[in-house]
């Protein structure tokens, strides 16, 4: 499994937009990657997830350069309830190379976002 | 929106009490995990789950552990002796297809043991 490496902390206010990158040089041609958000006592929830270019929904975009070693998650306006830990996670696509569908998690990125 | 849903929300438990950790996922899923999360660790793999029978498993689950689903909609996680090293957040996850789609997990258990 590709190796994940993203920033351990970012501070923003409320309103700006908050980019996050990851980068992950290993990464295979069958991984998707993959976003997850953590508020504190919850499990982990899905945001986003792309192959390349750029992927949109109604919570973030992910952007996805044509080498696909790094991976940058947009969150338009941030509000205080987007204070979380962001998870980027490479995911296979099937069992090639003798991959396995659980997701390892990293330390991820404890976004604060202040008033 | 669907969702996993998981109990109790918090466990204490003495050392080398048997527990059991239940969870309901979403209805339609096929594939169930267990993870779980030391305070202030990583969230870390314990188990995955299909066809009534364990596809794989991490080296934290050893046989102090055991997954059953026991009829159409419960998933649990069964810690035979507890250690205090056990104590975390276990959560459980589903999802409908083995690749290809995301993971929803259950707000988790609180496990203290004491």
């Amino acid at each position: 499994l590709a190796k994940t490496t993203q920033p351990i902390s970012m501070d923003s206010y409320e309103g700006q937009e908050v980019n996050i990158t990851c980068s992950h040089n290993n990464i295979a041609t069958n991984d998707y990657i993959t976003w997850y958000q953590q508020f504190p006592s919850q499990g982990p929830r899905f945001i986003i997830q792309g192959y390349k270019t750029k992927v949109t929904n109604e919570v973030a975009s992910l952007f996805i350069p044509a080498d696909r070693k790094s991976s940058t998650l947009s969150l338009p306006r941030v509000s205080l309830s987007d204070t979380a830990v962001y998870y980027c996670l490479v995911v296979p696509q099937g069992p090639w190379g003798g991959a396995t569908n659980k997701l390892i998690f990293g330390t991820g990125t404890l976004l604060a976002v202040q008033p | 929106e669907p969702e996993v849903t998981q109990t109790p929300s918090h466990q204490v438990t003495q050392m080398g009490q048997e527990v059991i950790l239940r969870c309901v996922p979403i209805s339609n899923h096929l594939y169930f995990y267990w993870y779980r999360q030391i305070l202030g660790q990583k969230v870390e793999f314990l188990v995955s789950f299909y066809n009534n029978e364990i596809s794989e498993k991490s080296e934290i689950f050893d046989d102090q552990f055991s997954v059953e689903r026991p009829d159409g909609s419960n998933f649990t996680l069964k810690i035979r002796s507890t250690k205090l090293e056990d104590s975390a957040m276990y959560f459980c996850a589903s999802t409908g297809e083995i690749w290809g789609s995301p993971l929803h997990f259950g707000n988790g258990t609180r496990l203290t043991v004491t």
